[in-house]
Order: C-alpha cells, then sequence, then structure tokens
C-alpha cells in the first residue's frame, strides 16, 4: 500500500524558514517524481514543486520560484520542501504527491499544516 | 498561463442522478486532463487521468470524456459516499487546478 506522511508544518513568522519532509512506503520510491501541492484555507489546489526520479531536474511555479526548493534522499524514501521567505499567502496544507512523470498525482499524503503569522 | 474554468462550482443531486461536471481550457490542452476528488476534512483522491483513464480501485460509474479544451467528468448514478469537492486538473503546459465543483445531496 502506497503511504505518503507529512511532517515539519506549524506556525513559522512571516520571512522565516520551515522545512516539510515527507516519509515515503509501500512503492519504489526512486521510480517515481514526486512533488507538493497546497492548499490555503476553504481555496482551491496549487501545484507547488515537482522533482524527478533522480532529484537532477525540478520545477516550480512563479509564485515560489526562488524562495522554495524540492529535494529527495531516494536512500531514505523521502521527500523534502525547504521553503524560505515565507510570506502570509503561503498559509495552507501542504500535500506530498506522487506523480506519474510530469503528468497525473496518483497518491496523495494526508497534508501538514504550514501557518505563516506574526 | 493556462487557465481552467470548472463548472458549475456547486451542484446539488439525488441519489441516483446522473451528475456532470465540466472544465474549460483557455486553450488546446490535448488530452492532459485529470479529475481529483476531495471529501472533507482528507487528501485528494485520483479519479481519471488523461481524460478518460480510470484510477486504480475507482469505480466505474466515474468516466471521463472530451479532448482540445472541453472536458466532462460523469457520475452516472450518484452514490452517498459522492459527496465532495471535485477538481480538474490540466498537466499539458505547467499545472492548473480548475476551482472546484462542491457536489451535495438533494
Amino acid at each position: 500500500e502506497v503511504q505518503l506522511v507529512e511532517s515539519g508544518g506549524g506556525l513559522v513568522q512571516p520571512g522565516r524558514s520551515l522545512k516539510l519532509s515527507c516519509a515515503a512506503s509501500g512503492f519504489t520510491f526512486s521510480n517515481y517524481y514526486m512533488a507538493w501541492v497546497r492548499q490555503a484555507p476553504k481555496k482551491g489546489l496549487e501545484w507547488v514543486a515537482t522533482i524527478s526520479t533522480s532529484g537532477s531536474r525540478t520545477y516550480y511555479p512563479d509564485s515560489v520560484k526562488g524562495r522554495f526548493t524540492i529535494s529527495r534522499d531516494n536512500a531514505k524514501s523521502s521527500l523534502y520542501l525547504q521553503m524560505n521567505s515565507l510570506k502570509s499567502e503561503d498559509t495552507a496544507t501542504y500535500y506530498c504527491a506522487r506523480r506519474v512523470q510530469l503528468r497525473h498525482f496518483d497518491y496523495w499524503g494526508q497534508g501538514v499544516m504550514v501557518t505563516v503569522s506574526s | 498561463d493556462i487557465q481552467m474554468t470548472q463548472s458549475p462550482s456547486f451542484l446539488s443531486a439525488s441519489v441516483g442522478d446522473r451528475v456532470t461536471i465540466n472544465c474549460k481550457a483557455s486553450q488546446n490542452i490535448n488530452k492532459y486532463l485529470d479529475w481529483y476528488q476531495q471529501k472533507l476534512g482528507e487528501a485528494p483522491k485520483l479519479l481519471i487521468y488523461n481524460t478518460n483513464s480510470l484510477h486504480t480501485g475507482i469505480p466505474s460509474r466515474f468516466s471521463g470524456s472530451g479532448s482540445g479544451t472541453d472536458f466532462t467528468l460523469t457520475i452516472s448514478s450518484l452514490q452517498p459516499e459522492d459527496v465532495a469537492t471535485y477538481f480538474c486538473l490540466q498537466h499539458n503546459s505547467g499545472n492548473t487546478f480548475g476551482a472546484g465543483t462542491k457536489l451535495e445531496l438533494k
């Protein structure tokens, strides 16, 4: 069974940093692209980042480019999201998702809440 | 950037009804359109990928159709457990989600 478990969320002040983690199990982690998707309170979904199987290629929307960094450790079956220079509009639930190449997100974690507020 | 217009925003239907939800892309996205279901307090779940391919374990009452710019999710016979918000996603160029359709029972 595919399992994705996020951690590392919490309350952080504007301008500070936070690092999210996602522990994967139930599949061969190194064979899959992975991604982060977020959802602001009572809002829709927004793709945040995607990483290739080896980690050599990363992709971001303009809203987070230069501030967020996605990375992975295939030996630990773990995915990460380093978030710097956080803004109030980054407040959201962040989901870790397995991705089929650069296409659909076929499995999702339960999400972790990040609140950016002073 | 490609914009996705999803309709309706809210839908009320009875058990057994045929339900359709639409997504319109601002430009041609070929077949690269998915549908996700999100129940209250839960993570999204993939239903349909690449317009009409049913994800593993998804009931056959869910189906997808369309091409180019216009796409439809159909639930052939609504069940109580289908109460949820449904989102479309295009991944032909970048990644854009629709705003969502909240489906409730009448």
